[in-house]
């Protein structure tokens, strides 16, 4: 079946550091690519998407690209800051019942 | 504002005692989901929805029902409660039924939920 592999965290980086979350996906077809972000007691916000390869997805600094030959879609950001830290989660989805296959998800902590 | 609202946000409850987590959204959106998400096995969906009256399982679907009698609202009913059932839920909605899946899912704060 499908699957997503994310690196194990917890990632603690200092402020203003460069930001890498690497994530592989496993799927036939061609699924839809996702991050989210889950901020400490809150429910899943959508950071990103790409829908087809060579897509790249932004929003707030990040960034991913779809990469079909590599079945990669790695999350980076230039420059982190404390409030980027929590637990970041990568997503495929197909059509049908449309069922988010997630990756065990990736904690981010920014120090000062 | 457009969200997804889940009620109650925490319940504890023993085992055998039927209850029902309620799940509404204000977008009109065609598609609805339940997810599961417990420590090391991330988030696995457990029922969802395409439309009113459309229903059918997900990955994890012992135990549970569901049902839309209504598009806003998409109920998850625990007939009877187990211990293995103790985990945190979150309901999701996205505006195409139909689609082909690129559509963002839209999630709930969470109900986190106890069985004795």
């Amino acid at each position: 079946g499908d699957s997503v592999t994310q690196m194990e965290g917890p990632v603690t980086l200092s402020e203003e550091a460069f930001l890498t979350i690497n994530c592989t996906y496993t799927a036939t077809g061609y699924p839809s690519l996702f991050w989210y972000v889950q901020y400490p007691g809150e429910g899943l916000q959508l950071l990103l998407k790409a829908t087809k390869a060579d897509d790249k997805g932004s929003n707030k600094g990040f960034e991913a690209t779809y990469r079909k030959e590599t079945t990669s879609f790695h999350l980076e950001k230039g420059s982190v800051q404390v409030s980027d830290s929590a637990v970041y989660f990568c997503a495929l989805v197909k059509g049908g019942r449309r069922a988010l296959t997630f990756g065990s998800g990736t904690r981010l902590q920014v120090q000062p | 504002e457009a969200q997804v609202t889940q009620n109650p946000r925490y319940l504890i409850t023993v085992t055998g005692k039927k209850l029902t987590v309620t799940c509404s959204q204000n977008m009109n959106h065609e598609y609805m989901s339940w997810y599961r998400q417990d420590p090391g096995l991330g988030l696995r969906q457990i029922y969802y929805s395409m439309n009113v009256e459309v229903t059918d399982k997900g990955d994890v679907p012992e135990g549970y029902k569901v049902s839309r009698k209504e598009k806003r609202n998409f109920p998850l009913i625990l007939e009877s409660p187990s211990p293995n059932q103790t985990s945190l839920y979150f309901c999701a909605s996205s505006p195409d039924g139909a689609s082909f899946g690129g559509d963002t899912q839209y999630f709930g704060p969470g109900t986190r939920l106890t069985v004795l």
